[in-house]
C-alpha cells in the first residue's frame, strides 16, 4: 500500500537558517504529493503541491521538487522565520484509490529568535 | 466559504458516555474522512467514505461508528467513550481527480475522563 516516511523531528532552528525536512513516499501508482502545515490550535492547511515527477511546488517561500527517481518531495526554505514555527506534513494522493490520502507523521519546526 | 466545519470545538465526556461530532462540508467532495492526532502519533485515519452511503474503516476504527447519508455530513459517533479515546479529532475531505488535496476542519479536541 501506499506509505509516506518523514524526518523525525523535532528541528530546532534559528531565525534565518535553511530548512530542508525530508520525506520519502511508496505508491503503487502516479501519486500527487502534497506539504501541509499545522499552526497551533488549529487544523492541517495546504502548503503548497506538486502533480507529477519534476514539478516544483512554492509557497510562502517554501519549495518542494517532486522526484520520481528517488522517490522523494523534501520541504527546503531558505531562510525561516519565527512565524514558521508549526508541524509539517508531507502527504500523497493516489488517483487510483478514491482520493484518499496518506500521511507523514509530521515534523514540529521551532523556529528561535 | 465555509469549507469543512466541525463542531464541537471542545468536549469533556465521562466513561461509558456516547455522543456524536459533527462534519460538514459545502465543496461537494465525494471523499471524506476523520482522523484523531495524538502527541507523537501523527494522523491516524479513524474512517472514511468515498461518497454517500459507502463508509469503510481506517487503521483505528473500533470504539466508532460512521455514516454518510447526504454528500455534506460524516458524522463520527463515539459508542461508550473511554479514556483511550482522548485526541484531538479531524475531518477532512476531497475530491476524486489528480488534484485532490484535503481540507480540513478546525478540530474536536476531546477528553474522556
Amino acid at each position: 500500500g501506499d506509505s509516506v516516511t518523514q524526518m523525525e523531528g523535532p528541528v530546532t532552528l534559528s531565525e534565518e537558517a535553511f530548512l530542508t525536512i525530508n520525506c520519502t513516499y511508496t505508491a503503487t501508482g502516479y501519486p500527487s504529493l502534497f506539504w501541509y502545515v499545522q499552526y497551533p490550535g488549529e487544523g492541517l492547511q495546504l502548503l503548497l503541491k506538486a502533480t507529477k515527477a519534476d514539478d516544483k511546488g512554492s509557497n510562502k517561500g517554501f519549495e518542494a521538487t517532486y522526484r520520481k527517481e528517488t522517490t522523494s518531495f523534501h520541504l527546503e526554505k531558505g531562510s525561516v522565520q519565527v512565524s514558521d514555527s508549526a508541524v509539517y506534513f508531507c502527504a500523497l494522493s493516489d488517483p487510483t484509490n478514491a482520493g484518499k490520502s496518506t500521511f507523514g507523521d509530521g515534523t514540529t519546526l521551532t523556529v528561535k529568535p | 466559504n465555509a469549507g469543512v466545519t466541525q463542531t464541537p470545538k471542545f468536549q469533556v465526556l465521562k466513561t461509558g458516555q456516547s455522543m456524536t461530532l459533527q462534519c460538514a462540508q459545502d465543496m461537494n467532495h465525494e471523499y471524506m474522512s476523520w482522523y484523531r492526532q495524538d502527541p507523537g502519533m501523527g494522523l491516524r485515519l479513524i474512517h472514511y467514505s468515498v461518497g454517500a452511503g459507502i463508509t469503510d474503516q481506517g487503521e483505528v476504527p473500533n470504539g466508532y461508528n460512521v455514516s454518510r447519508s447526504t454528500t455534506e455530513d460524516f458524522p463520527l459517533r463515539l459508542l461508550s467513550a473511554a479514556p483511550s479515546q482522548t485526541s484531538v479529532y479531524f475531518c477532512a475531505s476531497s475530491s476524486r481527480g489528480i488534484y485532490t488535496e484535503a481540507f480540513f476542519g478546525q478540530g474536536t479536541r476531546l477528553t474522556v475522563v
